[in-house]
């Protein structure tokens, strides 16, 4: 079983509607990064985030320490938002990728 | 302020040649980190260098490849007598201090094909 897990492996969804990715983990972190890898193969940091929530523009993202799990909201969706989003735990050196979310949003 | 560099972005190299993977990070981080991913795979970590230092190279198969941070100049991951299964994306990051507390910046990456 992998250490860090993503749901779902794809989705597809249409313009607007309200995305949710999630992330689970088995391990002790010290923090949680949300990436975002464009189909040209481009990565790009989100979110890292040790508790709480945190917002910018239209993503938000959200984690439970005590349930080791973190979501990826994506509200009013849009086609440039289709990629692979990836999670990865940090436990001080020690990280950990999920295998990523291939979200693809349809105009 | 220029985003992480690396270069080569395609470098082809036929099996037993070496490959040299370079990135240049942020103006102002020290630390370097190095990812592969191979195809149709997810990330993996290989090594965590601050300058001249190697901090976690877990990551690191245990022969042929190598990493180095030089005080002057970029970071630097050495691939000796490469072989088909090389063939991957190799991703820096760098960072002003550890990825447990410091966001990571990416570079392009370098696509290594092997033939």
């Amino acid at each position: 079983k992998n250490e860090v897990e993503q749901s779902p492996q794809n989705l597809t969804a249409q313009e607007g509607e309200f995305i949710t990715i999630n992330c689970s983990y088995s391990v002790g972190i010290s923090a949680l990064h949300w990436l975002q890898q464009h189909p040209g193969g481009g990565i790009v940091s989100l979110f890292m985030l040790s508790s709480g929530k945190k917002k910018h523009g239209r993503l938000i993202a959200t984690i439970n320490i005590q349930e080791k799990h973190s979501s990826l909201h994506i509200t009013a969706s849009h086609p440039r938002d289709s990629a692979v989003y990836i999670c990865a735990a940090y436990n001080n050196n020690d990280m950990r990728f999920g295998a990523g979310t291939r979200l693809t949003v349809k105009p | 302020n220029a985003g992480v560099m690396q270069n080569p972005r395609h470098l082809v190299r036929r099996r037993g040649q070496e490959a040299r993977l370079r990135c240049s990070p942020m103006k102002g981080h020290s630390h370097v980190y190095w990812y592969r991913q191979l195809p149709e795979e997810g990330l993996k970590f290989m090594v965590y260098l601050q300058k001249e230092n190697i901090i976690d190279e877990s990551g690191m198969p245990k022969e042929r490849f190598s990493a180095e941070f030089p005080k002057e100049g970029p970071s630097i991951l050495r691939i000796q007598q490469v072989v088909r299964g090389d063939s991957a994306a190799y991703f820096c990051a760098s960072s002003p201090g550890q990825a447990a507390v410091y966001e990571q910046y990416f570079g392009p990456g370098t696509r290594l094909t092997v033939t």
